[in-house]
């Protein structure tokens, strides 16, 4: 089944800084990759998303690429905010079938 | 904007007694979900439900698990004899309608579940 590796685990940086977040997925049948913020208490918002017949998608300070033949996808954001602390969770999915697979998260903290 | 929405918040049982938990997903949608996620860890597909019936599910979700659809708006999962290892955080999501299983899951803020 499929397997989603997410580096790093841990992220600082500081206020205006830039942050990138990798994944790498195994099963290359999987065209969705949806990203997800999750803050302490809440459940996953998601942020952003593509599909396997793009490879860049940007909304605002966000943006997520996919190299399809790589198999690996990364979520960049600019100018990051204290607000954008959180845990940071990637994921992928076959259409063939219905369950998303997570990777492992990402806490990012950025400080003021 | 529609959200999905899971009561309670946290539920604190005995084991072996049965929990159900409770969501209530976004109107329109068509696909429904339960995650859960033991704490610090990440986030683990249990079981998908569309149709009125379950359309797949992970070697998480054993006997002691079920879902249901009791009406038009509600989705439950229970857990029949909760064991100490089935505390965690659940997270009902739903999806679907025009995008069918392709669209964009959205999640609840989740039911803590302790087992004690």
């Amino acid at each position: 089944g499929e397997n989603v590796e997410q580096h790093p685990s841990t992220l600082s940086v500081q206020e205006g800084d830039s942050a990138v977040i990798k994944c790498t997925y195994s099963d290359s049948a999987s065209n969705y990759f949806p990203w997800y913020k999750q803050e302490l208490g809440k459940g996953p918002q998601l942020i952003i998303d593509i599909r396997s017949n793009v490879g860049e998608k940007k909304d605002q300070r966000i943006a997520v690429t996919l190299n399809k033949t790589a198999k690996h996808f990364s979520l960049h954001i600019t100018e990051t905010q204290p607000e954008d602390s959180a845990v940071y969770f990637c994921a992928a999915k076959d259409t063939g079938f219905q369950k998303l697979v997570f990777g492992t998260g990402t806490r990012l903290l950025v400080s003021p | 904007e529609p959200e999905v929405t899971q009561t309670p918040s946290h539920q604190v049982t005995q084991m072996g007694q049965e929990v159900i938990l409770r969501c209530v997903p976004i109107s329109n949608h068509l696909y429904f979900y339960w995650y859960r996620q033991i704490l610090g860890q990440k986030v683990e597909f249990l079981v998908s439900f569309y149709n009125n019936e379950i359309s797949e599910k992970s070697e998480i979700f054993d006997d002691q698990f079920s879902v249901e659809r009791p009406d038009g708006s509600n989705f439950t999962l229970k857990i029949r004899s909760t064991k100490l290892e089935d505390s965690a955080m659940y997270f009902c999501a739903s999806g679907g309608g025009a995008g069918g299983n392709n669209s964009p899951l959205h999640f609840g803020n989740g039911t803590r579940l302790t087992v004690t």
